[in-house]
């Protein structure tokens, strides 16, 4: 069954350093997404693409946060210079119309 | 305000019990997902609907559009169902509202 993936599954960081999330979405979805999830809150929309533009996107998806299918499979979340509170699970989904499917998640921790 | 509201917050129950968790939301949706969270993290989506009913082995989900709520229920509940349960909207745009979901915890 086609799943959607995501590397890597627990990303270390110093605060400042850049970061790239990556998730390969299922291959006929249209329709990208990323979330994150504080540890104990819950689950909040930062952005959706679709037609390689941004669709949506929440207040959390500042100017420090970009996102990108630099090729067929993938889809990628940036965070410039993280901060603190970047700690999260950050979770991609991908639809074809309208169910979406979660990847299992990468835990980002900045130090 | 909370857009989308979950009962009870935590639910503990012994194996085989009937389980039932509410979802409520306060405005207008075009659809709701039920999702389950494992302690490792991972979201699976369980259930999407928009109207009546969906039975999915023995997991079964409702909604009711006119009175705002959705619930999920589990039959003949199994130490492996314990997990955190997720109701999510779509407010009529694309992105997902999650609910703050329900932690279960099923006891041989």
């Amino acid at each position: 069954e086609p799943e959607v993936t995501q590397t890597p599954s627990h990303q270390v960081t110093q605060m400042g350093q850049e970061v790239i999330l990556r998730c390969v979405p299922i291959s006929n979805h249209l329709y990208f997404y990323w979330y994150r999830q504080i540890l104990g809150q819950k689950v909040e929309f930062l952005v959706s693409f679709y037609n390689n533009e941004i669709s949506e996107k929440s207040e959390i998806f500042d100017d420090q946060f970009s996102v990108e299918r630099p090729d067929g499979s993938n889809f990628t979340l940036k965070i410039r210079s993280t901060k603190l509170e970047d700690s999260a699970m950050y979770f991609c989904a991908s639809s074809a119309f309208d169910e979406q499917f979660f990847g299992p998640g990468t835990r980002l921790t900045v130090l | 305000k909370n857009e989308v509201e979950q009962s009870p917050q935590n639910l503990t129950a012994q194996e085989g019990e009937f389980i039932t968790i509410n979802c409520s939301y306060s405005v207008g949706i075009s659809a709701l997902h039920w999702l389950q969270q494992h302690p490792g993290g991972g979201i699976v989506s369980l259930f999407m609907l928009s109207s009546g009913k969906k039975k999915h082995g023995r997991l079964i989900a409702t909604i009711n559009i006119q009175e705002k709520h959705s619930s999920l229920h589990i039959t003949a509940s199994h130490p492996r169902d314990s997990a955190v349960y997720i109701c999510a909207v779509y407010l009529g745009n694309e992105k997902l509202t999650f609910g703050t979901g329900t932690r279960l915890t099923i006891i041989p």
